[in-house]
């Protein structure tokens, strides 16, 4: 079964507004949540990272806003821009397992200018 | 600084034939090596991954075995290809701890069987 799951799958903006990236999972034992942008042709490259000690985690126009409680995680773009343009990927690894990781199917982001 | 390389860069084999695909890290010593398979347009599922020479652990059977020959190196293979081997096929590696630990993908290689 799908252990990370990720909405929208598909999403388009414009230019200047902020896009917003939904993850969620169910296992209790997930304690590191990576996410990756992949340029189409392109292998994935880490963008940000948080872990269970933080509800929060900024660098530079992207966030990701953590709820615990709920297993919800979100991915914030500001001022979204042309080269935003990819798929990201929300992944999760499980506690104790070294850097196993499991990935969520992804979400095709296009920013219009 | 380390690198990543994969070799080769893309593959057309025919459904039945053998297959080796490769993975160095140069500049990191003893790394965490990882095999992952991306189908076109579909997420990232990680295959194997080795902590060390000589050990691989198996994540998903896809009829595909990988091998650690070396430290830097990481081999993933099979004897016969299925139609349903064709993707992108990437290796990453981190380093070996278990921290949080990111993960850093190499440049892949993409697989068309016919």
């Amino acid at each position: 079964q799908q252990q990370v799951r990720q909405s929208p799958q598909s999403l388009t903006v414009w230019e200047g507004e902020t896009t917003i990236l939904n993850c969620s999972y169910e296992d209790s034992t997930f304690d590191y949540f990576p996410w990756y942008r992949q340029f189409p042709g392109k292998s994935p490259a880490l963008l940000i990272a948080i872990s269970l000690v933080s509800n929060k985690k900024e660098d530079g126009r992207f966030t990701i806003f953590f709820n615990k409680r709920e297993k919800k995680l979100s991915l914030h773009i500001t001022d979204s821009q042309p080269g935003d343009s990819a798929t990201y990927f929300c992944a999760a690894r499980q506690q104790g397992t070294g850097s196993k990781l499991s990935f969520g199917k992804g979400a095709k982001l296009t920013v219009s200018p | 600084a380390q690198t990543i390389h994969q070799w080769p860069v893309a593959e057309i084999k025919a459904v039945g034939s053998p297959l080796s695909l490769g993975c160095t890290i140069k500049g990191k010593s003893s790394p965490n090596l990882y095999w992952y398979w991306q189908a076109t347009g579909g997420t990232l599922q990680q295959l194997f991954y080795s902590i060390t020479v000589g050990q691989v652990e198996s994540v998903v059977q896809l009829n595909l075995s990988a091998s650690r020959p070396k430290d830097d190196q990481f081999i993933l293979s099979t004897e016969k290809l299925l139609l349903s081997h064709s993707g992108f096929y990437l290796c990453a590696w981190s380093l070996r701890d278990w921290g949080f630990a990111e993960q850093f993908f190499g440049p892949g290689t993409r697989l068309t069987v016919l």
